[in-house]
């Protein structure tokens, strides 16, 4: 059973330019959460997703962020016109039930980095 | 002020050293408490949680939680140089436990 796969694991891109993370989530799981884990930081949540809505988006940027989870295929997390700013690794994690006290399992993560 | 507090160390100790890891937090809404370990260039990884004062133990972990000084510490025995990482503490409330807010992690050095 695969765990949370996050690609790419690495992506450059240059400033102005879009970058898309994918997460699929582990089997059976239809809840999705992506975080960011600036350098020296802890990581900080960004937006929770169940299949085909956004239930809290309240650690988003107001702009150039957005998130959407399909009905099939994989999360995306979305960034236009990026800054060196958004250089930063990217987490998602997933469940199989909104109450998640007990922790949940993050994916690999991806490395963005903005030139 | 963040919500919650952790030494960002390094923190650096011989095999076999009983290692204590601590996060103050300041939100006594908090109600559910986890451990994660991250190495380097990986993705943070669940060690522990529990969600009432006292201790949990599992293995050589013990986590431990006191609500009335909004203070938790993870203990770890006889240490390895493969418990080498970057431990995280993470807590959520009740009304909205998928949210968890994140220490900003201690680097833990076991020298062979």
């Amino acid at each position: 059973n695969a765990g949370v796969m996050q690609n790419p694991r690495h992506l450059v891109r240059r400033r102005g330019q879009e970058a898309r993370l994918r997460c699929s989530p582990m089997k059976g799981h239809s809840h999705v959460y992506w975080y960011r884990q600036l350098p020296e930081e802890g990581l900080k949540f960004m937006v929770y997703l169940q299949k085909e809505n956004i239930i809290d988006e309240s650690g988003m940027p107001k702009e150039r962020f957005s998130a959407e989870f399909p009905k099939e295929g994989p999360s995306i997390l979305r960034i236009q016109q990026v800054v060196r700013g958004d250089s930063a690794a990217y987490f998602c994690a997933s469940s199989h039930t909104p109450e998640t006290y007990y922790g949940y399992t993050f994916g690999s993560g991806t490395r963005l980095t903005v030139v | 002020q963040k919500e919650v507090e952790q030494d960002p160390g390094p923190l650096s100790v011989p095999e076999g050293a009983i290692v204590s890891l601590n996060c103050t937090y300041s939100n006594s809404a908090f109600q559910y408490f986890m451990w994660y370990r991250q190495y380097s260039r990986k993705g943070p990884e669940l060690l522990m949680y529990t969600y009432s004062s006292g201790n949990k133990e599992d293995g050589r972990f013990t986590a431990q939680v006191d609500k009335s000084s909004k203070y938790i510490s993870l203990f770890i025995r006889d240490s390895q140089p493969s418990d080498s990482a970057t431990y995280l503490c993470a807590m959520s409330v009740g009304d909205s436990s998928y949210k968890l807010i994140f220490g900003s992690g201690t680097r833990l050095l076991v020298r062979p």
